[in-house]
């Protein structure tokens, strides 16, 4: 397994600003993904995050409204930038283990106003 | 293409009572992975279960069970005895194997909803 941690927990934003959400894992990892849930949804992939690499976005994200960096092995950040009511989600990091295997952060409940 | 399906969107029942939550796939690979998460209301998802493709053995731990056919495409998951503290969404996911290094993204049902009354 894994242990991840993610900052903020939650937070409440104004619409046009934004907000960066950090995810550290207690070992080193190669690959770190981002997942968004809207309200009472399943979970979406945001992006893949591999270090020293740009991040790998998946269809309808894009990197100007969520860049994410990677500096190291064990860390990871993404922005939601810009924010708007529509950005309101629990946003979770997981890593990949085992078997293919990913386990996730404890989230970031964001809500914008 | 890659898709789970949940149907059941709501289970309600009572402690101790056995449910089982149903989970059918789609997938055009050979080798894959199917897994169960649960997202307690404080949010965060938790790992249950993993099965590959190649093991259809059925298994037991503890309350939990799951049953893996790839002739109906199902894989479904029974908690024996429920508790309240099982009141959760779960997620069925499903990942093709990464080849050569690659990592294939999950691809999560829509969830079922399970609510344990004392």
């Amino acid at each position: 397994s894994a242990v991840i941690s993610q900052k903020p927990s939650r937070d409440i934003c104004q619409r046009g600003t934004s907000l960066t959400i950090q995810c550290q894992v207690d070992s080193q990892v190669t690959m770190m993904f981002w997942y968004r849930q809207q309200p009472g949804q399943s979970l979406t992939l945001i992006a893949t995050a591999n270090q020293g690499s740009e991040a790998t976005y998946e269809s309808g994200f894009v990197i100007d409204k969520f860049p994410i960096s990677r500096p190291n092995l064990t860390f990871s950040t993404l922005t939601v930038s810009n924010m708007s009511p529509e950005d309101s989600s629990i946003y979770l990091c997981s890593v990949r283990r085992e078997e293919e295997t990913q386990y996730f952060g404890p989230g970031t409940r964001l809500l914008v106003l | 293409a890659q898709k789970v399906t949940q149907v059941q969107t709501e289970i309600s029942v009572v402690e101790k009572e056995d449910v089982t939550l149903d989970c059918v796939y789609e997938t055009r690979d050979t080798t894959y992975y199917l897994f169960w998460y649960k997202q307690p209301p404080s949010g965060e998802l938790v790992f249950l279960i993993r099965r590959n493709s190649f093991d259809e053995q059925n298994e037991i731990s503890g309350r939990y069970s799951w049953n893996f056919q790839k002739s109906t495409s199902s894989f479904n998951f029974t908690i024996t005895a429920s508790q309240v503290v099982d009141s959760a969404v779960y997620f069925c996911a499903l990942s093709e194997a990464g080849y050569g290094g690659a990592t294939n993204k999950l691809i999560f049902g829509t969830g079922t909803l399970l609510a344990v009354q004392p």
